[in-house]
């Protein structure tokens, strides 16, 4: 059971916008903290996607956004393509375990 | 560019003690204010944070691991070290180092990645 609650599957048709949630409480994105977003082929090292609940690193297409909400966050992925097909996991900071957290993780399927 | 780097044993005995290092190049751990942490994730599941650990030596720890994690760090070196002591199968997964931006903050980059396997 993850600190941080994400949807365990997303699907959405080419050129559609998808979004995945990630839920958290009052001792980690509630209380504050930034919100991180990786994404992870089969196979490979997760990458880092969003920093900050919001921000893109460098080389990353602005497709892909977040946001965040009290005690919620969000990954936006719009004009999906085939390759974007990959999980994608969250990770903040808890105060109560005084430590990072991620989310279970969300399998995007682009159909 | 700054690059990460896992070495260890594949195959750890039930029981014992899981050792890795993370070699650090194209930067030096204690030349930046970064943590450096330790993540691993079990064959097809998710990620969990193991620890981190300052160029200074200050650790923090996953509490539910707490008990039987060490992460230390070799400034000399430029690597930083993992022991996972008592393992079972449990601790069947990929390993991997990464740079902290704050013990708050993002993990970038990540290391490739090692599996160790618990079993007799």
């Amino acid at each position: 059971q993850s600190v941080l609650t994400q949807p365990p599957s997303v699907s959405g048709a080419p050129g559609q916008r998808v979004t995945i949630s990630c839920t958290g409480s009052s001792s980690n994105i509630g209380a504050g903290y930034d919100v991180h977003w990786y994404q992870q082929f089969p196979g490979t090292v997760p990458k880092l996607l969003i920093y900050g609940n919001s921000n893109r690193p460098s080389g990353v297409p602005d497709r892909f956004s977040g946001s965040k909400s009290a005690t919620s966050a969000s990954l936006a992925i719009s004009g999906l393509q085939a390759e974007d097909e990959a999980d994608y996991y969250c990770q903040s900071y808890d105060s109560s375990l005084s430590g990072s957290v991620f989310g279970g993780g969300t399998k995007l399927t682009v159909l | 560019q700054l690059q990460l780097q896992e070495s260890g044993p594949g195959l750890v005995k039930p029981s014992e003690t899981l050792s890795l290092t993370c070699t650090v190049s194209g930067g030096a751990i204690r030349s930046s204010s970064y943590y450096w942490g330790w993540i691993r994730q079990p064959p097809g599941k998710g990620l969990e944070w193991i620890g981190n650990i300052y160029y200074r030596g200050n650790t923090y720890y996953n509490p539910s691991l707490k008990s039987r994690v060490t992460i230390s760090v070799d400034t000399s070196k430029n690597e930083f070290s993992l022991k996972v002591k008592s393992v079972t199968a449990a601790d069947t997964a990929l390993y991997y180092c990464a740079r902290h931006f704050d013990l708050m903050a993002w993990f970038d980059p990540w290391g490739q990645g090692t599996l160790v396997t618990v079993s007799s």
